[in-house]
This record gives C-alpha cells, sequence and structure tokens, in this order.
C-alpha cells in the first residue's frame, strides 16, 4: 500500500454513460497524476497537476475526459459519454514537489464499457 | 526524456537472480534511470533509480554501464512474487512530469 487511494476499484458501465473517479493522494504529496492503461501497454500519461492548476494535459484526453482537484487535494477524472474505447485500468499517483519526484501509484480504477 | 528498449518476456528460475537488461542509448547527462514493476492488476511499484554509479536497495540492484547507454536491474533471489512486467524509464531528475512507460519486460519466475 502505497498510500494512494482510488475509488471505486471496478466500474462496469453501459455505453453513453458517464463515469468519476476519484482518487486521494499522499496528503503531503503537491503532484498528482493520470495514467490510462489499457491491456497489454504500458500506463500513459493522461494530465497532472500541481496543487489544483492543471499544468499538463495529453492529446489523449479527449473533450470528454475532464479532470478537477478543486483545492490541491483529491481528484476526480470524468468520462462523459462513455466508448467502448474507455475501457482501461485508470491510475493516479502522486509525487511530492521538491524532493526526489518518484511517483506513487494508487491501485487503479478498472472501468469497463459495455 | 530519453526512449527505452527492453526484451519483451523472460523467465527465471526461482531462487536464481533475475538479470533484466535496459537499452538507452540516447539518455543524456542528467538523465535517470528508474525501474518500476506491475504485478498483474496493481499500480506500478518503485524499485530503484540512479544516475551513474551502481544502486543496491531491499529489493535489487541497479547496474549502469560507464557510458550509461544500458543498465540490468538484478533481482539476486527471484521468486514466484517478483513474476511481473519491469518498466525500465529515463528522466530527468527533475522533470516532474509524466513517465513514459512504454511497454516493459514480462519477468516469468517459475518454480
Amino acid at each position: 500500500d502505497t498510500g494512494v487511494s482510488q475509488d471505486p476499484r471496478h466500474k462496469i458501465t453501459k455505453r453513453g454513460q458517464n463515469v468519476t473517479f476519484r482518487c486521494d493522494p499522499i496528503s503531503e504529496h503537491n503532484r498528482l497524476y493520470w495514467y490510462r492503461q489499457t491491456l497489454g501497454q504500458g500506463p500513459e500519461f493522461l494530465t497532472y497537476f500541481q496543487n489544483e492548476a492543471q499544468l499538463e494535459k495529453s492529446r489523449l484526453l479527449s473533450d470528454r475526459f475532464s479532470a478537477e482537484r478543486p483545492k490541491g487535494s483529491f481528484s476526480t477524472l470524468e468520462i462523459q459519454r462513455t466508448e467502448q474505447g474507455d475501457s482501461a485500468m485508470y491510475l493516479c499517483a502522486s509525487s511530492p514537489l521538491n524532493r526526489d519526484p518518484q511517483q506513487f501509484f494508487g491501485p487503479g480504477t478498472r472501468l469497463t464499457v459495455l | 526524456d530519453a526512449k527505452t528498449t527492453q526484451p519483451p518476456s523472460m523467465d527465471c528460475a526461482e531462487g536464481r537472480a533475475a538479470n533484466l537488461p535496459c537499452n538507452h542509448s540516447t539518455i543524456s547527462g542528467n538523465e535517470y534511470v528508474y525501474w518500476y514493476r506491475q504485478i498483474h492488476s496493481q499500480g506500478p511499484q518503485y524499485i530503484i533509480h540512479g544516475l551513474k554509479n551502481n544502486e543496491t536497495n531491499e529489493m535489487a540492484s541497479l547496474i549502469i554501464t560507464e557510458d550509461r547507454k544500458s543498465s540490468t536491474l538484478i533481482l539476486p533471489h527471484a521468486t514466484l512474487r517478483d513474476t511481473a512486467v519491469y518498466y525500465c524509464i529515463v528522466r530527468g531528475l527533475y522533470n516532474f512530469n509524466k513517465f513514459y512507460f512504454g511497454s516493459g519486460t514480462k519477468l516469468n519466475v517459475k518454480p
């Protein structure tokens, strides 16, 4: 257990529905990252925050995806109008700002879109 | 950040040393080599990182060649629980941005 938690761990939804995932990072970590991982591939970067500011978004993050970190603590990732291609593991990681930038990963949320 | 090349899979007998290679021929002087692993259905787990000197911790050893163009992660006594995908990543130490994971090496530890 790295101290990063994600909720839910599993989500099954029907195509066209909206889903929201939550990530709680290690409390003193300023940076928070979202990655997506499909079967047989390594994690791919989606976006990251420094405190509440979203500093970078991948081109993988289409208009249907939105991420927030309103008070610089927990973060949410929302997918609107889900598609079958959104089925993946969504991973959250956090890291401290001014020390060795090792990233600590949560257990992930596995999304299945039917 | 420099790209890395790893073999897609490797086998290792339980109790023996597992040596996982990584090529990073375009690494620059201020870039570190990180190793993470991912056990099935879990998030990636940090193992070790280094710049140019060999490093050792309770999990593994990292051997970086003198020209820094390749490295080897060594698990000294592999157990069945070490079966996982191992990722070699190169990144600047003070680059707080994303990691590029690639496809990694699937290590199969066999009894």
